[in-house]
This record gives structure tokens, sequence and C-alpha cells, in this order.
């Protein structure tokens, strides 16, 4: 069965600083990769997702996250944030062979202070 | 419908009372989830429908708790003799096919039970 771990549950971090949420999986089969975003009072969105190819993949707000496989990875980094990227952060695996079934880790919010 | 609409956005219940929750996908999506989210917890999922395939039940937590689709429309969250431990905010979100597109979340039932 695949689980996600998410490290951290909560983020602080200073305007304009970087930041990276931590994100570990563990599955026996190949799996496809994502990061949803909770912005306060609204509902849960894609932010970013790893299916295959570039080991890198970005989002169109400044983020991206890398997919290593050797340390079952796929952190989310984003070298400079802003207020506005205060959040809750999932990640999460579902099987590549596209049951459509989502795993996600417990979320980690970001504080983002001026 | 333009999103995922899910009713009643706020549910106040009575231990022991049934409670029926609801969803409206956006039109034209064929996979529908629902998935419970517990105070600073991550998303637990709970049930995938696709299609006119079999249900994915596999995270029903107990035999209280049960849902239905007809068709590509409509689903219903049923859970009988609700119980503390039943408070949570439901969230229900439906894709075009398969998680790797992204899901559409709604905006969640907030069940209290008291």
């Amino acid at each position: 069965a695949q689980s996600v771990t998410q490290l951290d549950s909560q983020v602080p971090v200073f305007e304009e600083a970087p930041v990276e949420l931590r994100c570990n999986y563990s599955s026996s089969v190949s799996v496809y990769l994502f990061w949803y975003v909770q912005y306060p009072n609204q509902g849960l969105q894609l932010l970013l997702k790893y299916l295959s190819g570039s080991t890198l993949v970005e989002s169109i707000n400044g983020f991206e996250a890398e997919f290593n496989k050797s340390q079952t990875s796929f952190h989310l980094r984003k070298p400079s944030v802003h207020i506005s990227d205060t959040a809750e952060y999932f990640c999460a695996v579902s099987l590549s062979s596209n049951t459509g079934k989502l795993i996600f880790g417990q979320g980690t919010t970001l504080q983002v202070k001026p | 419908g333009a999103g995922v609409s899910q009713s009643p956005s706020n549910k106040v219940t009575e231990k022991g009372k049934d409670v029926e929750l609801r969803c409206d996908p956006i039109s034209g999506h064929t996979a529908l989830y629902w998935y419970r989210q517990r105070l600073g917890q991550g998303l637990e999922f709970l049930i995938y429908f696709q299609g006119n395939s079999a249900p994915d039940k596999s995270g029903l937590p107990s035999d209280r708790f049960s849902a239905e689709r007809t068709g590509e429309s409509v689903s219903t969250l049923t859970i009988q003799r609700t119980q503390q431990e039943d408070s949570a905010v439901y969230l229900c979100a439906s894709t075009q096919g398969g998680a790797t597109i992204g899901y559409t979340f709604g905006s969640g039932t907030r069940l209290t039970v008291v």
C-alpha cells in the first residue's frame, strides 16, 4: 500500500526567504506525485504534478518540486515566498496505473510572516 | 455547473442521528471521490466512483458509512448512527478521468456531531 509522509506540520518563514516543504512516499510500484494547496477559506487546488519525464516540475507561481526516486521524495521549494503563499500544502501519490485514487499526506501549513 | 458543489456547507447533528451529504460534480466528470479531513489531519480517502464501474469502497471506515452515485451525476454520502468521531470536513472531488488530470474539489461539508 502507498503512504505519504509530510515531515513538518507547520513551517513559519519570513517573506522573501526560501522555503522547502518536505514529502516522502512509500510504494512498491511506480507512482505519480502531486502537490495540492488550500488557501484560507478556499478549496484544494492542484499546484503541480510529476507523471513522467523531467524530474523537476514547476508551477505558475514559482514553486517547484523534484522527484527523487532513490530517496522516494518529492519536496516542494520556492526561492522567495510571498505573504500570499500562506496556505496549507498537501503532498499526494497515486499509482501510475492510474486507478484514480490519491493518497494524501497530513499537510504542511506554510505561514509567511512580513 | 462551473465547479463541484457540496451541500450542506455546515451540518450539526446529534449523536445517533443519520446524515446525508450531497455532492454535485462538474458536468462530464466521470470520476467522483469522497474524502474526510479531521481537524489537524490530512485527507482520508473514503470512496471512489468511476463511471458505471463498481465503486472502490476500501476507505469507508465502518458499515455506518455508505455512498451512492447514479451514473455520472450527484452522489450522496450517508452516515448512519453518527458518532462524535465522525466530526470532520467531508470533501468531494471530481475529475474527467483519473488522478493525473487533477481533482477539482468542492468546498466541503463541515459535520459536527454533538
